[in-house]
């Protein structure tokens, strides 16, 4: 069965202190893992797309990186304005409309 | 910014009543799709379509129709609302330009069945 885990549910991070999030994925014929922001009220706010193994992708503090088996988020010097709930996708296998399944999310508080 | 834009943003209605969500977008994409988010679960597929009158089923579609006469207008209806569909409902588009396959979410619509 196609699945996205994400960990941990909830970090607490202390402004400066840099970390990581995970995305790990059991789906056939990866299509592209997808990284996603959500403030409170708000929609998901698209960050980066990951398509093979050893790619990276870089934005501001985010950096974005793809195993076969997971995906990391890594967050370095974070500020009070990060705080948010990160969520990653994945496509589901079989079929052409880009159905995506997603991960429950890592909500991200980072404190000055 | 996708030229999303979701009406109602909020609503509260009663059991039984039914109601319409509209999706509506200025960029002529030929697929979109309506989620709902509930805490614990994250975000579901409940229909999505791939063209005006192309529409199809999501893993939530139970109590819920869709409707799509116009490229730009993506409606979801609940037939008789219940307490279960208490819920945030967000619609997306699929950018299909180039290579990759985002989707961009608009801002929600809170819907509070009593």
């Amino acid at each position: 069965e196609d699945q996205v885990t994400q960990s941990p549910e909830a970090l607490r991070l202390q402004e400066g202190e840099s970390s990581s999030l995970n995305c790990s994925y059991t789906v056939s014929g990866l299509r592209g893992l997808f990284w996603y922001r959500q403030d409170p009220g708000k929609g998901p706010e698209f960050l980066f797309t990951l398509y093979s193994a050893g790619e990276e992708k870089e934005k501001e503090r985010l950096k974005a990186t793809l195993t076969k088996k997971e995906s990391f988020l890594h967050i370095t010097a974070p500020k009070p304005e990060d705080s948010a709930t990160y969520l990653c996708a994945v496509p589901r296998y079989g079929g052409s409309q880009g159905n995506l399944i997603f991960g429950k999310g890592t909500k991200l508080s980072v404190k000055p | 910014d996708a030229g999303i834009t979701q009406s109602p943003r909020h609503k509260v209605t009663e059991t039984g009543t039914p109601v319409t969500l509209r999706c509506h977008q200025t960029e002529n994409h030929r697929y979109m799709y309506w989620y709902r988010q509930d805490p614990g679960h994250g975000l579901r597929l409940i229909h999505y379509s791939y063209g005006v009158k192309d529409t199809d089923k999501g893993e939530v579609s139970d109590g819920y129709s869709v409707s799509r006469s116009k490229t730009e207008d993506f409606l979801l209806t609940l037939e008789s609302a219940t307490s279960s569909q208490t819920s945030v409902y967000f619609c997306a588009i699929r950018s299909t330009s180039g290579s990759t396959n985002e989707q961009f979410f608009g801002p929600g619509t809170r819907l509070t069945v009593l």
